[in-house]
């Protein structure tokens, strides 16, 4: 049973392009979470969605951040018009069911996304 | 969400126990504690979880205070691959989606 994957693993883009980060979750797992690092910090909350739906997005940035989880295929991440203070490693995580308060968030290796 | 305390770092030598306390004097009846670690450039892997009573698993036990304002994660033996940045985190069993993470404590570990 493979668990969480991200890709890419590393992402080098310069100011002002687009950045696509993408999640696919374990098998039998319909949330994923997204949660953003800087360096040198803990992890933040940014977004938590559910098979075509945002349940939470309170951590998201108000611009140029969106995230969707389509019917089939990966979550994604998108980052527009990225800015050097966009660079951080960025964790996705997934679980089986919400609602329940024992229940455990598998995270993915990371995508390190660093803005020239 | 309560809040959690951790050292920002400790030491131990390899073999030996080690016990990684947090402090949540604010936790509700509603909290469950949670751990998780993070090794160096990976992401976040979840320890342990409980509620009041004592609990133990492959990985490790976690000791929860009769009053449950602190916790103490134990490695019974500390291994060189345990070395990590280990994480306290309350859940609200009202509201389970996100993790809030503090800045953990950087754990040590010297052969």
């Amino acid at each position: 049973n493979a668990g969480v994957m991200q890709n890419p693993r590393h992402l080098v883009r310069r100011r002002g392009q687009e950045a696509r980060l993408r999640c696919s979750p374990m098998k039998g797992h319909s949330h994923v979470y997204w949660y953003r690092q800087l360096p040198e910090e803990g992890l933040k909350f940014m977004v938590y969605l559910q098979k075509e739906n945002i349940i939470d997005e309170s951590g998201m940035p108000k611009e140029r951040f969106s995230a969707e989880f389509p019917k089939e295929g990966p979550s994604i991440l998108r980052i527009q018009q990225v800015v050097r203070g966009d660079s951080a490693a960025y964790f996705c995580a997934s679980s089986q069911k919400q609602g329940i308060s024992t229940d455990t968030q598998y995270f993915g290796p990371g995508t390190r996304l660093t803005v020239l | 969400d309560a809040k959690t305390t951790q050292p920002n770092s400790m030491e131990s030598n390899e073999e030996e126990p080690v016990h990684l306390p947090c402090n949540h004097s604010t936790i509700s009846g509603t909290d469950y504690i949670h751990w998780y670690r993070q090794l160096p450039s990976q992401g976040p892997e979840y320890v342990i979880h409980g509620l009041t009573s004592n609990v133990n698993n492959r990985m490790a036990s976690l000791a929860i205070a009769e009053d449950r304002k602190s916790s103490t994660l134990i490695l019974h033996r500390a291994t060189l691959r345990d070395a990590a940045v280990y994480y306290c985190i309350l859940r609200d069993s009202r509201n389970t989606d996100k993790l809030i993470f503090g800045t953990g404590t950087r754990l040590q570990v010297f052969p």
